[in-house]
């Protein structure tokens, strides 16, 4: 079974770096096409992809945010960390990590944390 | 980048009814197309992969079908359960991108 938990802030100041952390269980990132994912929210909006890592260690960034946003795994401790410089409260949202094989869509998703940024 | 258009953003629709929701491509995504169901304050729920292929315990009333870079997600006859926030999703080239989603409300 497969279990994903994000965590990190609730609450951010505007300029401030945020740093999120997906903590999960049921597979290994090291396991070949698999990959993680990182999308947000905004309230009442769509969803918006901006990062992935795969199993490889490639990575890819939303091409609005990339240079606002860093993706990195630890295979060790089963953690994938997503961070943002510079937030703005339009960054304000849910963030979801979630989990994909190649050749598949997102079926496992984790309940979400919601960020807010505010002064 | 894909980008990804839906409509109609918003839907209002009876028990009963049979509604259609539609999401067009920009380019060709090879039939690579998700659509997920959201409920308020929970994460989207997988209920169609590779355009028309129904997820396990989705009722059979949920359907897809494609038309090159056109795709339409059809629920035949509308439960209570099925008010919610409709997503499509292309999966065939990263980044991956949602539709802007399609609320279905009560009539």
């Amino acid at each position: 079974q497969i279990t994903l938990t994000e965590s990190g802030p609730t609450l951010v100041k505007p300029t401030q770096t945020l740093t999120l952390t997906c903590t999960f269980s049921g597979f290994s990132l090291s396991t070949s096409g698999v990959s993680m994912n990182w999308i947000r929210q905004p309230p009442g909006k769509a969803l918006e992809c901006l990062a992935v890592i795969y199993w490889d260690d490639d990575k890819r960034y939303s091409s609005s945010l990339k240079r606002r946003l860093t993706i990195t795994k630890d295979t060790s401790k089963n953690q994938v960390v997503l961070t943002l410089t510079n937030v703005d409260p339009m960054d304000t949202g849910i963030y979801y990590c979630a989990y994909r094989t190649n050749g598949f869509p997102i079926k496992d998703w984790g309940q979400g944390t919601l960020v807010t940024v505010s002064s | 980048d894909v980008q990804m258009t839906q409509s109609p953003s918003t839907l209002s629709a009876s028990v009963g009814d049979r509604v259609t929701i539609t999401c067009r491509a920009s380019q060709s995504i090879s039939g690579w197309l998700a659509w997920y169901q959201q409920k308020p304050g929970k994460a989207p729920k997988l209920l169609i992969s590779k355009a028309s292929s129904l997820e396990s315990g989705v009722p059979s009333r949920f359907s897809g079908s494609e038309s090159g870079t056109e795709f339409t997600l059809t629920i035949s006859c509308l439960q209570p359960d099925d008010f919610a926030t409709y997503f499509c999703q292309q999966y065939d080239k990263t980044p991956l991108a949602f539709g802007g989603g399609t609320k279905v409300e009560i009539k």
